[in-house]
């Protein structure tokens, strides 16, 4: 009964390659975020969907798009990885824009 | 635009010992302020939040207050143990389609 369930857990692949990582709320919410955190943890919001519409699309290179297939998912891709991708990926879901956020466990990210 | 200080860390105290993690923003408007609490390996959890000025959150034996007249919302916390080892974040929205702004996350641990 997670509330908020990403996958995989452990990512680790190769510089260039394409990969994705998914992400579902069962809590009914209506908004979803996706958040990067480096090893110093700081934590920098990515893109934000509420209704499968986006709303919050912050600078973010094009290589990570996005898609939310119904309000319940919110999956990343992203294209030609690079080392600097390296981090932990966290999905986030709240009932509206302005309530609390809860966080999934987090996609932790390895580049080789 | 929004912004959130926090000390930065690591906070080392001996358990029993009394807390506080020191907080400040700067906002338009009247944000709703937040402390997340981010334990190793997993994603962040709402520990208290308050809505509006004067207001004190509290939970699980942590306390903060909505100080406006001094943009602050300091974490309390009386008697800590090893198991409140953890990185706090503190966070304001300041509500419609804006983004929450998070702290850096202040890393605390507690020996025995």
């Amino acid at each position: 009964d997670t509330a908020v369930s990403q996958t995989p857990k452990y990512l680790v692949t190769q510089m260039g390659n394409d990969k994705s990582i998914k992400c579902e709320q069962n809590l009914g919410h209506d908004t979803m975020y996706w958040y990067k955190q480096d090893s110093k943890k700081f934590l920098k919001i990515m893109f934000s969907y509420n209704n499968k519409e986006l709303i919050i699309n912050e600078t973010v290179p094009n290589r990570f798009s996005p898609k939310s297939p119904d309000k319940a998912h919110l999956n990343l891709h992203i294209n030609s990885l690079e080392l600097g991708d390296s981090a932990v990926y966290f999905c986030a879901s709240s009932r509206n824009i302005d309530q609390p956020q809860h966080f999934g466990d987090g996609t932790r990210l390895s580049i080789l | 635009g929004n912004s959130v200080t926090q000390m930065e860390g690591p906070v080392t105290l001996s358990e029993e010992a009394f807390l506080t993690i020191n907080c400040t923003y700067t906002a338009t408007g009247y944000p709703s302020l937040f402390w997340y609490v981010q334990y190793p390996g997993e994603g962040l959890q709402l520990l208290l939040k308050a809505t509006k000025a004067d207001d004190k959150g509290s939970n699980k034996g942590f306390e903060a207050t909505y100080r406006k007249e001094t943009t602050s919302f300091h974490l309390e916390k009386g008697s800590v143990q090893v198991s409140d080892s953890a990185v706090y974040f503190c966070a304001l929205n300041s509500g419609g389609y804006q983004k929450v702004t998070f702290g850096i996350g202040t890393k605390l641990q507690v020996i025995p």
